[in-house]
């Protein structure tokens, strides 16, 4: 079945950049999704990419996806501790209903 | 406007007994998705509703589980003979549908159960 994995926790410096990795096996997934989950609340949409895009930028965010490798990546310029939260990669293909989520990763902002 | 919001945020139950999970969708929302995620884990599917359309319960782990959609608004997860590895954050979302192709989901804040 479908599967997506990302490394669980990730920890940077204040001013830094974060890079969130995610890795998916569905080759027909076309649209591939960040979302961010702050203690205690629900998942925010962060922002999305269509496979047929290599790159995406959005402020701070930046969105990367090498279809090939079937590989996506989330970078986060000059992190903050508001920064600080659980990213969850996921992947929808044009076909099916669900979503598939990864793991996450767990964002740690050192002062 | 108002977002998707769950109740209760928490629940403490003991084994064996049945719980409610609500899930109040954003008004005009169709599509509504309940999903469990356990600790250090990443979030599970569970049931899928789409407007008047049979719901896809493929993700439902036992038949303790079901959960009906009322009026194609509110939605009610139920947990019959509750049992200690139930204990997780049950998260609700909802979409508007509009764009298959672009479904965003609405995330709630999740209902947080624990099982003694």
């Amino acid at each position: 079945g479908e599967d997506v994995e990302q490394s669980l926790f990730l920890s940077v410096r204040e001013g830094d950049s974060s890079v969130i990795n995610c890795t998916y096996t569905d080759s027909s997934s076309t649209y591939l999704y960040w979302y961010k989950q702050e203690p205690g609340a629900g998942l925010q949409l962060l922002t999305y990419i269509f496979s047929n895009m290599d790159m995406k930028q959005d402020q701070r965010l930046t969105v990367l996806l090498n279809k090939k490798d079937k590989h996506l990546s989330l970078r986060i310029a000059d992190t903050q501790t508001g920064d600080s939260a659980i990213y969850f990669c996921a992947e929808k293909d044009n076909y099916g209903q669900n979503f598939v989520f990864g793991p996450g990763t767990r964002l740690s902002v050192l002062p | 406007g108002a977002g998707v919001s769950q109740s209760p945020s928490n629940k403490v139950t003991e084994k064996g007994k049945d719980v409610e999970l609500r899930c109040d969708p954003i008004s005009g929302h169709t599509a509504l998705y309940w999903y469990r995620q356990s600790l250090g884990q990443g979030l599970e599917f569970l049931i899928y509703f789409q407007g008047n359309s049979a719901p896809d319960k493929s993700g439902l782990p036992s038949d303790r589980f079901s959960a009906e959609r009322t009026g194609g608004s509110v939605s009610t997860l139920t947990i019959q003979r509750t049992q200690q590895e139930d204990s997780a954050v049950y998260l609700c979302a909802s979409s508007p549908a509009l764009d298959r192709a672009l479904e965003t989901q609405y995330f709630g804040p999740g209902t947080r159960l624990l099982v003694l």
